[in-house]
């Protein structure tokens, strides 16, 4: 079974710009969630999706914002881009089957840089 | 609010020697609670887990205990070796939930 894929690896941005990231799943898993994870704040939660819905948001501006189609492919979007949003970004599926507590599956991330 | 506090790193240790990483949290409710593993260039990777109080979660020769007591999960291993240098996060998530919050990593460098 394939793992968490996540679109691109690297990406170079400058300030101001906006940016997508892509997430798709492991087959089979309805749940997505995005991470920041940065030297000096750690792992921090951004969202996570269930059946398209957003069901849980972390405390980051509004500049951040996500979402989830049919297939559970994510993307998340990052729009007016600052210095301060350089960090790697992971993202993780999960089968979130009956409400019970389930592993999350994390891709290998995608390391933006913002110049 | 829920949080996880980790003990700070970076751990260094000589390889065959023991190996604790501390883990404490603050949570209303009964979580369950998680060992992460994160090498070098790579995502995180469950290591191991314990969904209810005196669960022990184990593979590959770490251990941890769900301390409702004492709300902790520390990590064990009796014997590391130079693979096991990577960072871990311990981490909680509530049965039905939709958010898991990590603790901030402990860094782990085992020399040959």
């Amino acid at each position: 079974k394939a793992g968490v894929t996540q679109t691109p690896r690297y990406l170079i941005k400058t300030r101001g710009q906006q940016v997508t990231l892509s997430c798709s799943p492991i087959s089979g898993h309805r749940s997505v969630s995005w991470y920041q994870q940065t030297p000096g704040q750690g792992l921090q939660f951004l969202f996570e999706y269930f059946s398209e819905t957003q069901r849980n948001k972390g405390n980051f501006p509004g500049r951040f914002s996500g979402r989830q189609f049919s297939n559970s492919r994510s993307e998340m979007n990052v729009s007016t881009l600052e210095l301060g949003d350089s960090a790697l970004y992971l993202c993780a599926s999960s089968l979130r089957e009956g409400g019970g507590v389930d592993e999350q599956f994390f891709g290998p991330g995608t390391r933006l840089t913002v110049l | 609010g829920d949080s996880v506090t980790q003990m700070e790193g970076p751990v260094t240790l000589s390889e065959e020697a023991f190996l604790t990483i501390n883990c404490t949290y603050t949570a209303t409710g009964y979580p369950s609670l998680f060992w992460y593993v994160q090498y070098p260039g790579e995502g995180l990777q469950l290591l191991l887990k314990a969904t209810k109080a005196d669960d022990k979660g184990s593979n590959k020769g770490f251990e941890a205990t769900y301390r409702k007591e004492t709300t902790s999960f520390h990590l064990e291993k009796g014997s590391v070796q130079v693979s096991d240098s990577a960072v871990y996060f311990c981490a909680l998530t509530f049965t039905g939930g939709f958010k898991t919050i990590f603790g901030a990593g402990t860094r782990l460098f085992v020399k040959a």
